[in-house]
Parts: C-alpha cells; structure tokens; sequence
C-alpha cells in the first residue's frame, strides 16, 4: 500500500495566518490527491482533488499544490472557520490510504 | 440534496457480526460507485470499501479483506457493509461516502454521511 505521510501533526496558528500542509507519498501518485477537512464530531468535507482542483463551494483562501509524492495544501488567510484537522488521501492505487492527519489549533 | 443516512452500529461481541446499511436520497443512486470509510475513535481515518455504480466491482482494504462484505441494492438506494468475525480493532464511526464522479469514479468521497458508531467489546 502507497503511505502517506503528512506534516506536522499539528499546528498552531492565529487568524489572519498563511498556513501551510505538507503530504508525501511513499511512491508517486502523479496528482491523483485529495485533500479533506474534518471538524470534531463531523464528517470529513471534501476540499480539493486533483491535488490543485478545488471543490465546488471551497473558498479560494484554500489552494492545493504538488505532483509526484510531495504535496501541500495552502491557506492563504486563516479564518476562524479553518481550525479543524486536514487529511490528504491518495487514489493512485488500491487500497485507498489517507494521511495521518493534520490539526490546525488557535496559538 | 443529497443525504446519506447510516444505520445499523451498536456493541457486538468479537467474533460476531453485524451489518450497517446506508440509505442515500437526492440523487441518482444507481450511478454512482459508494464507499465504507471508518474511523477509531480519536484516530485517522482509514478507507474500508469500494462497490462501483453497477455493483460489478467490488474492492476491499486488507484489514477487512475476507471478513466484510459491501453490497447495493438500486431499488431501496441503500449501500450495506456486512461485517463478520469481528475484531476489537474494527471499533470506529463507519461512514458511507459517494464517489464524486457518476459511472467510472474517481474514489474521491464528495458526500459522506453522520457515520454510524461500532464498538466490538466483550
């Protein structure tokens, strides 16, 4: 199975921040990513696939980026809204593999 | 609009099963390839299961390959996930998600349910 790593962990920011996620693949996966945001308690919501391709309805302060095996979701200007954590997924290959996860927290 | 609804969770003993069902409304059912995604409690989340539009296609995660089932039924618009010999590791929210392009698919998840809860304890 393709891994896929995303960094950090977690991080910490305040409104009105560019943030930026990172996501690598353990082999290539040309652009075939996703990237999703889930709130506590809620389903994830898709933002992005593609790898840059953003999803009906997403505000454009979200932006994706990467080819290949390194990726990055971007958010330009970081609003109250966006505090939640942010996984990205590969669909290149069976079985479908998401990272571990990324949660954006209030500095 | 689109709904997806699932049901069927609850406290099964290991090696039991259980079967959860995803009523989907708003849409055209029958087009569309449907996912199982679940996720432990306080943890990431992790891909289960694939059927295409036309059921012909069936894919499986290695952790449940074997064990779990996933099915449809066109007439009643509902996705299944029969779940055997289960595994304290199988405690997670099951959510039913659509693939987001009708037909082919593209195993990208643009609508997914509340999520159904199972807890496999003894």
């Amino acid at each position: 199975d393709i891994q896929m790593t995303q960094s950090p962990s977690t991080l910490f920011a305040s409104v009105g921040d560019r943030v930026t996620i990172t996501c690598r693949a353990s082999q290539s996966i040309t652009s075939w990513l996703a990237w999703y945001q889930q709130k506590p308690g809620k389903a994830p919501n898709l933002l992005i696939y593609k790898a840059s391709s953003l999803e009906s309805g997403v505000p454009s302060r979200i932006s994706g980026s990467g080819s290949g095996t390194d990726f990055t979701l971007t958010i330009s200007t970081l609003q109250p809204d966006d505090f939640a954590t942010y996984y990205c997924q590969q669909y290149y290959s069976y079985s479908l593999t998401f990272g571990q996860g990324t949660k954006v927290e209030i500095k | 609009q689109v709904q997806l609804v699932e049901s069927g969770g609850g406290v099964v003993q290991p090696g039991r099963s259980l079967r959860l069902s995803c009523a989907a409304s708003g849409f055209t059912f029958s087009d569309y390839a449907m996912h199982w995604v679940r996720q432990a409690p306080g943890k990431g989340l992790e891909w289960v299961a694939i059927i295409s539009y036309d059921g012909s296609k069936k894919y499986y995660a290695d952790s449940v390959k074997g064990r779990f089932t996933i099915s449809r039924d066109d007439s009643k618009n509902t996705l299944y996930l029969q779940m055997n010999s289960l595994r304290a590791e199988d405690t997670a929210v099951y959510y039913c998600a659509r693939d987001r392009v009708p037909f082919g698919g593209v195993n990208v998840f643009d609508y997914w349910g509340q999520g159904t809860l199972v807890t496999v304890s003894s």
